[in-house]
Parts: C-alpha cells; structure tokens; sequence
C-alpha cells in the first residue's frame, strides 16, 4: 500500500532562518507530488507542483521553493523566512496508475515563524 | 485558470441532513473532489465525481453538475464528528492540477 510521510509535525523558526521541509512517498512510481499551504481558517492554496523529477510548477511568486531530487521525494525550502510564511504545510501526492485520481495528504507542518 | 466558490460556514442539528454546495469555472475539467478537514488535521478524502449525477458512499452523497459548473455533498443523518471543514477541489484537464475551494466550515449542535 501506498503511504505518504512528511515532517517535521511543528516547527518554530525565526525570521530570517532557512527552512527545509520533507517530504516522501512509498509504494507507488512517479506520482504526482503538490505542496500545498493553508492559512488558518481558511483553504489550501497550491503552492508547487511537480510531475517528475526535476519538473516543477510554481504557482505563486513567493520566497519559497521546491526541489524533487528523487522520483519519491520532494522538498520545501526558503532561505529567509518571513513572519506571512507562517501556517499549516501540506504535502499530497496523487497517480493516475490506480484508476482514482484523489490527492492522499501526508500528516501536515505547521510553521510558525516569530 | 480556475475560481472555486463554497459558503464559509454553516450550522447544523445532530440528525439532520445538509447540503454543501460548490460552484466552479474551469477551463479544462477532470473530475471534483470532496475533502473533510477536521481541526488541525489533514484533509481525507472524501468522493469523487467525473461524470453528471449523484455519487453515493454511505451517510454521505456527491452530485455533479458538468454544464453548471456546481456540486454539492449531502450528509445524512448528522453526528457530531461530522463538524469539520469540507472542502471541495476540482482537477484541471491540462495541467492534471488539483484546485481547491476556500472550504466549509460545518458546526453540527447537538
């Protein structure tokens, strides 16, 4: 079975830090991985999208960045963290491979940047 | 691109049905989600439709409407778990993106 693994589960980091979030998927081949944020209260807001290695889509200008150095891996990253960057990280990954095309969501990061 | 519109929130009585409704504008459409989110947790999903008509999984129902551009989740006899967010998100033909609404916060009183 396919499972997702993200962490860390908190985190607390000042202004102006580095960040690197983390995220895995197993049990599937070339899935279609998504950061998503979502601010409290309020709804999911697609970050970045990847469909392959090295492939990303960034969908809102920002400081932040991604990386997917493996089939199975995919990275959040900011150099300098702005107190806006606060809120709850989520990271999915979807396959057509099943026959559903549902998004299955990793336990989420929730940031707080002081 | 995209614009996915849900009421904010919505109150509702233990044992009771609601129906939360979602409208979308897509320019390439492949199929709407249905998520719940309880506080501080992930999404799960929930259903999914692709194809006009009702979809239903137990207390809980998914409708589609592909010329309306509009779906709605029916949840049946209401428990108090059933408080929590429910977002609705719709997946983009071309680009194979998954979209998200802003959500709707459901409070079930007993």
């Amino acid at each position: 079975s396919q499972t997702i693994h993200q962490w860390p589960a908190t985190l607390v980091q000042p202004v102006g830090s580095p960040l690197s979030l983390e995220c895995t998927v197993e049990g599937t081949s070339n899935p279609n991985l998504y950061w998503y944020r979502q601010a409290a209260g309020r709804g999911l807001q697609l970050l970045f999208y990847s469909v392959g290695i090295g492939q990303i889509s960034s969908e809102v200008p920002q400081n932040l960045s991604a990386s997917r150095p493996q089939d199975r891996q995919f990275i959040l990253s900011s150099k300098k963290l702005l107190l806006s960057d606060s809120g709850f990280y989520l990271c999915a990954w979807s396959t057509l491979l099943t026959g559903n095309t549902e998004a299955f969501f990793g336990q989420g990061t929730r940031l707080t940047v002081v | 691109g995209q614009n996915i519109d849900q009421p904010t929130e919505m109150t509702a009585t233990e044992g009771a049905i609601v129906q939360i409704n979602c409208t979308y504008q897509t320019s390439g459409f492949n199929g709407l989600f249905w998520y719940q989110q309880h506080a501080g947790e992930a999404p799960t999903f929930l259903s999914y439709n692709v194809l006009d008509g009702l979809e239903e999984k137990g207390r809980f129902s998914s409708f589609l409407s592909r010329s309306k551009g509009y779906s709605y989740l029916l949840l049946k006899e209401l428990q108090m778990k059933d408080s929590a967010s429910y977002l609705c998100a719709v997946r983009d033909v071309n680009t194979d993106k998954l979209i998200f609404g802003t959500g709707t916060r459901l409070q079930v009183f007993p």
